[in-house]
Order: C-alpha cells, then structure tokens, then sequence
C-alpha cells in the first residue's frame, strides 16, 4: 500500500487565485482529516469525514475554504480565493474504523504571494 | 474540555543523552493517549500509544507510561540519537472524538 497520497506537494499562487488540494486515502480506511499547519497556530484540524460525509467542520477558518469526499477514494481541499495568510503546509490524514491511529500524507506546502 | 500540554521547546541535547518530554492532559472519560513524531519536510506518524492507565506504549527506544493520577504522558527515551531530531506531538483521543494535539516539541540532538 503506497499510504496516504497528497498532491501537489509544492503550490505557489497568486493572492486571489483558486488553490485546489487532492488526497487519496488508504482504501478502507473511512475516516478522512484535513489538517493545516503554521509556525504561528501548530497544527490544526479543518474537518473530517466519516464514509465520504463530514462530520466536524468547525476548524475551518471561513467560507473560502471548501472540503469535499466524492467518493472512498479521494478528497478535496479548495481555497476561493487565497490569501497570503492562508500560506501553511496542509496535510492529509486517515483512520479506519474502530482504529485509534491516524496515518499522515506527506503534506501540500502552499506558498500564496 | 479535552486539551493536551506539553513542554515548549526547542529541547536541545548532545547524542546518548537521556531524553523527557513532558505531556499532561485534561479530558472527559478515558482517553487514548498518543505520541507521534514530525521528522524534517514529512507529515506526522505514530511513535506509541497507550490506550489505558498503566500502560506504556514502546517504540524505537522511546517509552511512556499512562498516569492517571497525574494526568501525565512524558516520553522518555535513554540515549538519543541525531537522527532523532524531529518535532514530537502528545495526542489524546476520546473514544468516538477526533485527536487532540499538543502544539508540539521540537528536539534537537547534536554530535
């Protein structure tokens, strides 16, 4: 299994500009969390999924932020339009069901001038 | 509420000294404890965990002991290494709820 998928690793944008963020979980595993990190705020929760449906939304900072889960097999973090504060590394991450452990993508590292 | 504290850091240390990292919790019911563990450019994985009081969770010469008298989880390890330089993060969890961070410690271990 080739883990938790992130892309892209690496996104510059323009302030203004719509940032589109792509997780592939692990199959079978039926949690999904949106995760944002900053050196200023750590690492904080914006949502997550149980079975493709969200459950939490609460950490997301605003409504130019969107999440979505189509299907088993990937997710979705939109950012309309950016902002330079919303420059973070934004990670992905996974559960199955009666688990206790998350498993961590990589990370999308967004830079917006 | 549910909350985690740990230790801020940077915690800096020269290779083969004794490590601890504090970690103290505040939460409803019984809670799984976690530590995970951030290495340079790479998202967070599971160092060990514990999942009731007395346990301790081990992993890679890393320990911590669940104690609910003290609401405590301080990992602990005995001889660091550099490659153990990373950023640790104490985690809780209610059963039902998502995890909990700490905001996180930074080590350093140097020659």
């Amino acid at each position: 299994d080739a883990g938790v998928i992130q892309s892209p690793r690496h996104e510059v944008t323009e302030m203004g500009q719509e940032v589109t963020l792509r997780c592939k979980p692990i199959s079978g595993h039926d949690y999904l969390f949106w995760y944002r990190q900053t050196m200023m705020r750590g690492l904080e929760l914006l949502i997550y999924f149980n079975n493709n449906v969200p459950i939490d939304d609460s950490g997301m900072p605003e409504d130019r932020f969107s999440a979505k889960m189509p299907n088993a097999s990937f997710s979705t973090l939109k950012i309309q339009p950016s902002e330079p504060r919303d420059s973070a590394v934004y990670f992905c991450a996974v559960m199955a069901q009666g688990a206790n452990t998350q498993y961590f993508g990589p990370g999308t590292r967004l830079t917006v001038l | 509420g549910n909350s985690v504290t740990q230790m801020e850091g940077p915690v800096t240390l020269s290779e083969e000294a004794f490590l601890t990292i504090n970690c103290t919790y505040t939460a409803t019911g019984y809670p799984s404890l976690f530590w995970y563990v951030q290495y340079p450019g790479e998202g967070l994985q599971l160092l060990l965990k514990a999942t009731k009081a007395d346990d301790k969770g081990s992993n890679k010469g890393f320990e911590a002991t669940y104690r609910k008298e003290t609401t405590s989880f301080h990992l602990e390890k005995g001889s660091v290494q550099v490659s153990d330089s990373a950023v640790y993060f104490c985690a809780l969890r209610v059963p039902t709820d998502k995890l909990i961070f700490g905001t996180g410690t930074r080590l350093q271990v140097f020659p």
